[in-house]
């Protein structure tokens, strides 16, 4: 069976700071997929990124970053200088190497305040 | 990446009736899976909908209860029947492009159901 676990529940930081989004997750498959989506209070949910188990290289992409670690079965999501926009709940799933749907962690709801 | 639509996007149910949701996709895509966001709570996967055949359903969830339609590749249809006010949730289509199990999942914009 599968598991993500993202422990915290709430986060809130003030603007321009930086903030950790911790994901842990559980699989036995060898090959599997893991992503994060972000969902604002709009209700959209908005893809971010997509993360193979073959490839632990870390990833920036503006004020965002990610940290894949193999070792320890996480998949952490950073976003320097934090800014009000970035409100919103943050997902992260997981998907085995067969052909099936994500399994998504309990999100973390994240307030920006200004 | 495709354009999802889907329809209604919202309504207000009484309890013991059924309610059709449908997904359209912009493209032809192989996998279409159906998504339930109940109140402040993260997705579950429904089922996966099969084009030609039956779905696939995740533990928990049944065809009487969901029955899901996919007659091609660009449209689906999701079911809630006899609802009850525990059926009250988001629920989303997803879709995934390619036969590679590591392309992006990109998800429609949902339906809200409020059943009282």
């Amino acid at each position: 069976a599968q598991k993500v676990t993202q422990a915290q529940t709430e986060i809130s930081v003030v603007e321009k700071e930086d903030v950790t989004l911790d994901c842990v997750y559980e699989t036995r498959d060898t090959t599997y997929y893991l992503f994060w989506y972000k969902q604002p209070p709009s209700g959209e949910l908005v893809f971010l990124i997509r993360r193979n188990s073959f490839d632990e290289q870390n990833e920036i992409s503006g004020r965002y970053s990610w940290n894949f670690q193999k070792s320890t079965s996480s998949f952490n999501f950073t976003i320097t200088a934090s800014q009000v926009v970035d409100s919103a709940v943050y997902f992260c799933a997981l998907r085995g190497g067969g052909a099936d749907g994500l399994t998504f962690g309990k999100g973390t709801h994240l307030i920006i305040q200004p | 990446s495709a354009v999802i639509s889907q329809k209604p996007s919202r309504d207000i149910c009484q309890r013991g009736t059924s309610l059709t949701i449908q997904c359209q996709v912009d493209s032809q895509v192989t996998m279409m899976f159906w998504y339930r966001q109940q109140p402040g709570q993260s997705l579950t996967l429904i089922a996966t909908a099969n084009q030609g055949s039956e779905a696939t359903y995740e533990s928990g969830f049944v065809i009487d209860k969901f029955p899901i339609s996919r007659p091609n590749l660009t449209f689906s249809t999701l079911t809630v029947s006899n609802m009850s006010p525990e059926d009250s949730s988001i629920y989303l289509c997803s879709v995934e492009e390619g036969r590679q199990s590591y392309n992006e999942q990109f998800f429609g914009p949902g339906t809200r159901l409020t059943v009282l």
